[in-house]
């Protein structure tokens, strides 16, 4: 969805590197998310945001950091990247209103590469 | 904890045949209901979703699922596949209850469809 841009859209880096993936929503949503794919594992959730100073951790947080600098932008950053961070990873955001179901809209992806 | 499972993690079709795509959740309270769909190199599209109301939803590119609440099951359908619906197709779930609530993904299917 042109709505959700995410730079850089490939990277490659060494282990150790501190790396920072950007994500940028003109969607007005409030939550946003980022999640990483692997093959055969679907897609898992690293950190979510629910407003500007909610943010939460989600099921594989370990080794990542985010940053929820405003409404539209959410970066997640790798401090010290590994090899088992090679993925793809989107970023989302969500149209959700209470009492009422929610959709995710995604970016195109980063696809990261941890040498 | 709940939980979406998708039966089949790699179907092969020929072109015109019929599609079925099996997703099944945990959760026993009201849900919402989302198949994405993920084409070569590209993020994930919404395909269709179901919130309430008429079980039988249609979306995008021909494509349907519904909803049977007593058998947990949102199966996707299309009756004539196309070589151009080889992608990977992702069931996902999130319960209405409550403010702080997330989508939870199955693992996706692998579609291939041959010419």
């Amino acid at each position: 969805d042109a709505d959700v841009t995410q730079t850089p859209r490939n990277r490659i880096t060494k282990t150790g590197k501190r790396i920072m993936l950007e994500c940028s929503q003109t969607k007005g949503h409030d939550r946003m998310y980022w999640y990483r794919q692997d093959p055969g594992l679907g897609l898992r959730l690293i950190y979510y945001s629910f407003d500007v100073k909610d943010i939460n951790k989600g099921e594989i947080s370990d080794g990542y950091s985010v940053s929820r600098q405003a409404q539209a932008k959410f970066s997640l950053s790798l401090e010290s990247a590994i090899p088992n961070q090679t993925a793809l990873y989107f970023c989302a955001t969500s149209d959700f209103t209470s009492g009422r179901g929610e959709t995710q809209y995604f970016g195109p992806g980063t696809r990261l590469l941890v040498l | 904890a709940q939980s979406v499972s998708q039966h089949n993690h790699h179907v092969i079709l020929s072109e015109a045949a019929s599609l079925e795509l099996g997703c099944n959740y945990s959760y026993g309270g009201t849900v919402n209901l989302f198949w994405y769909v993920q084409y070569p190199g590209q993020h994930l599209q919404l395909l269709l979703k179901y919130f309430s109301g008429d079980p039988l939803v249609k979306g995008i590119k021909g494509f349907e699922a519904e909803f049977i609440k007593s058998k947990f099951s949102f199966n996707l359908r299309k009756p004539s596949v196309q070589w151009s619906d080889t992608a990977e197709y992702f069931c996902a779930v999130s319960h209405n209850a409550g403010n702080n609530r997330k989508l939870i993904w199955g693992l996706g299917t692998s579609l291939a469809v041959n010419p």
